[in-house]
């Protein structure tokens, strides 16, 4: 499986962008790029998937390099309820089977 | 959107017994559900793939007598830990295929004394 690098944290402001980064240099051409979070004792969540064009939707913004060998994930606005852990996950098809890595731990400051 | 019901939430059971855990969607099909397991501080590690009406495929390492799945419908699937011991203590979570993504269940909290 390909494998995905990501910082093991970061931290930020309330209320300020957020910028979470993953590399996946061994991607392939079938590969889509998953982002799910997980709250404390809770199952993950969705966040948002791309293959290879820029993605936006209501949580936040995926933007992916032009050789798909990075992506960011783009967090507008961090609330208080967006610290989690974000894992970057590489998957053959939109809803396949994911093979989750360590993820990174993000903090927000009030 | 859509939901995964997982039940129970946690459950703490005696060294030797075995304990049933529940993954139901509530809105949609699932053909396909996944079971996880994740320990304190760590990531979540794959178990199993649950597909509807035929065996259960484990990932390596994943005893299938130990950890039986059933998925008997196509909004349930189970899975028993059985002769559960200390070791087996640790938080499972299950998922469900959807259209675009994966829906997860909120996890068991599974105890042996």
């Amino acid at each position: 499986d390909a494998k995905t690098t990501q910082p093991n944290s970061m931290e930020s402001n309330e209320e300020e962008p957020v910028h979470l980064p993953c590399n996946h240099s061994t991607i392939s051409g079938t590969d889509y790029i998953h982002w799910y979070r997980q709250l404390p004792s809770q199952g993950p969540e969705y966040v948002i998937h791309g293959l290879t064009s820029n993605v936006n939707n209501r949580m936040a913004s995926l933007a992916i390099a032009e050789d798909r060998k990075s992506s960011t994930l783009i967090l507008h606005r961090a609330t208080l309820r967006d610290a989690a852990v974000y894992y970057c996950i590489l998957g053959t098809g939109a809803n396949s089977k994911l093979t989750f890595g360590k993820g990174i731990t993000l903090s927000v400051r009030p | 959107g859509a939901v995964v019901s997982q039940h129970p939430s946690w459950v703490i059971c005696k060294s030797g017994t075995s304990v049933k855990i529940e993954c139901r969607s509530l809105d949609f099909q699932a053909t396909t559900m996944f079971w996880y397991r994740q320990f304190p501080k760590q990531s979540l590690m794959l178990m199993a793939t649950s597909n509807e009406g035929s065996k259960a495929t484990y990932e390596q390492g994943v005893e299938k007598d130990k950890f039986l799945i059933n998925h008997a419908s196509l909004t349930l699937s189970t899975l028993t830990v059985t002769s559960a011991h200390p070791e087996d203590s640790s938080f499972y979570i299950c998922s469900a295929r959807g259209l675009e993504k994966l829906f997860f269940g909120s996890g068991t909290q599974l105890s042996v004394l």
